[in-house]
Parts: C-alpha cells; sequence; structure tokens
C-alpha cells in the first residue's frame, strides 16, 4: 500500500513565524505535490516537484516556497505566516509517466493550519 | 481561468437514486481524466478514471461518461448508498509531472 505521511494533522502558528510542513511517501515516486483545500475553492497546486532537487510552481506559489533534498520528502515552507494562509494542506505523490499508465496521485491526511 | 469547472457544489440524494456530477474542461491536450473522492478528514482517493479514447467506463456502480467533442465529462453513482456521502473531485491531467488540475469539488449527502 503507498503510504504518504504528514508531519502534522494540526498546526497553530503565529502570525510571522516560520512554518514548515513535512511530507514522506514510502513508494518511490518522482512526483509529489502540495495543494491547499478551501471550502468552494477545491484543491489548488501550490508547488510540485518531479525529481530531487527539481521544482514548478503551481497556480498559487506566493507566500510559499518547498524543499526535496530527498525522493521520499517534499517540505512546504511558509517563509512569514499570515492568517490568510490559514487552510487545510494536502502533500501527495505519483510515479512518473514512464512507469505508470496513469496519473494517479496518493493523497496524505492532510494538516489543518490556523495562523493566528 | 479556471480550466475544469464542476458542478454542482453541493448534491442532495435518496437512498437508491442516482447521483450526477458533472465537470466541463478547456484545454485539449488533457490527456487523463480522473474522480477522487474524500471522505471527512481524510486525503481524497481515486475512485475512476478515463481517457479520452473512450465515451465510458464502468467500474461497479460508478460510472465516467466522457464527451470529447464537447469536452465534458460526469460521474454518475447507481443506487447512491448513505456510505457514498463524501466530497468527489473531478480533475484533468495533460501528463506534464504528472500534475493535475481539479475542479472544486461537489459535496454529495445520500439521505438514508
Amino acid at each position: 500500500d503507498v503510504k504518504v505521511t504528514q508531519s502534522s494533522r494540526y498546526l497553530v502558528k503565529r502570525t510571522g513565524e516560520k512554518v514548515f510542513l513535512e511530507c514522506v511517501q514510502d513508494m518511490d515516486h518522482e512526483n509529489m505535490f502540495w495543494y491547499r483545500q478551501d471550502p468552494g475553492l477545491g484543491l489548488r497546486l501550490i508547488y510540485f516537484s518531479y525529481d530531487v532537487k527539481m521544482k514548478e510552481k503551481g497556480d498559487i506559489p506566493e507566500g510559499y516556497s518547498v524543499s526535496r533534498e530527498k525522493k521520499e520528502r517534499f517540505s512546504l515552507i511558509l517563509e512569514s505566516a499570515s492568517t490568510n494562509q490559514t487552510s487545510m494542506y494536502l502533500c501527495a505523490s505519483s510515479l512518473s509517466e514512464g512507469r505508470s499508465s496513469s496519473y494517479e496521485q496518493y493523497f496524505g491526511p492532510g494538516t489543518r493550519l490556523t495562523v493566528t | 481561468q479556471q480550466q475544469v469547472k464542476q458542478s454542482p457544489q453541493s448534491l442532495i440524494v435518496q437512498k437508491g437514486g442516482i447521483s450526477i456530477i458533472n465537470c466541463a474542461y478547456e484545454n485539449t491536450a488533457f490527456d487523463y481524466f480522473p474522480w477522487y473522492q474524500q471522505f471527512p478528514g481524510k486525503g481524497p482517493a481515486l475512485l475512476i478514471a478515463i481517457r479520452p479514447d473512450v465515451s465510458e467506463k464502468k467500474e461497479g456502480r460508478f460510472t465516467i461518461s466522457f464527451n470529447k467533442s464537447a469536452k465534458q465529462f460526469s460521474l454518475h453513482i447507481m443506487d447512491s448508498q448513505p456510505g457514498d456521502s463524501a466530497t468527489y473531485f473531478c480533475a484533468a491531467s495533460d501528463g506534464h509531472a504528472g500534475k493535475s488540475t481539479f475542479g472544486d469539488g461537489t459535496t454529495l449527502t445520500v439521505k438514508p
């Protein structure tokens, strides 16, 4: 079974703090993704990575950065947390196109971040 | 510009009824159309997916209908059950790094 784990289920941070969200997958997936989920807005892609040290901006990268130093780990960084970054953050991973006939993404359980 | 539009936002169906959720896309480069199901407190999980070379795919009570010319696809849940109550997301991908564009989601409630 593919397993995607996220470091925290719930997190409360103060405005201006630097926040790290960690994601680890155990299935040797090349692709990893960070989304935020807000009611009525679906899943919005923040950043994704298709290889170690490789990253691309998604649809809403402002205020975020990412790090992928190892294949199994993808970190999301909020450099200076703001209240409008209060959200559910979901990590996902998938095999590369060359290793899979589908683009199925496997999601972690999410981190509910509250910035006060 | 929203590339995948999903409707309705919410849906209430009686047990045993048919649930229908619709999606429309704009990018003709999309070649993979999955539906994800999300229960409260969980991450989304793949339910069923289709490629544009077929017009329909069925897995148990779940069917995707795909209309390439209209750039639309829909999820049909036959004999809906209370356990189907969840949020459903359609998505579309062009294969670049496995990236998918998601619809806004539909909250389905199946009443017993």
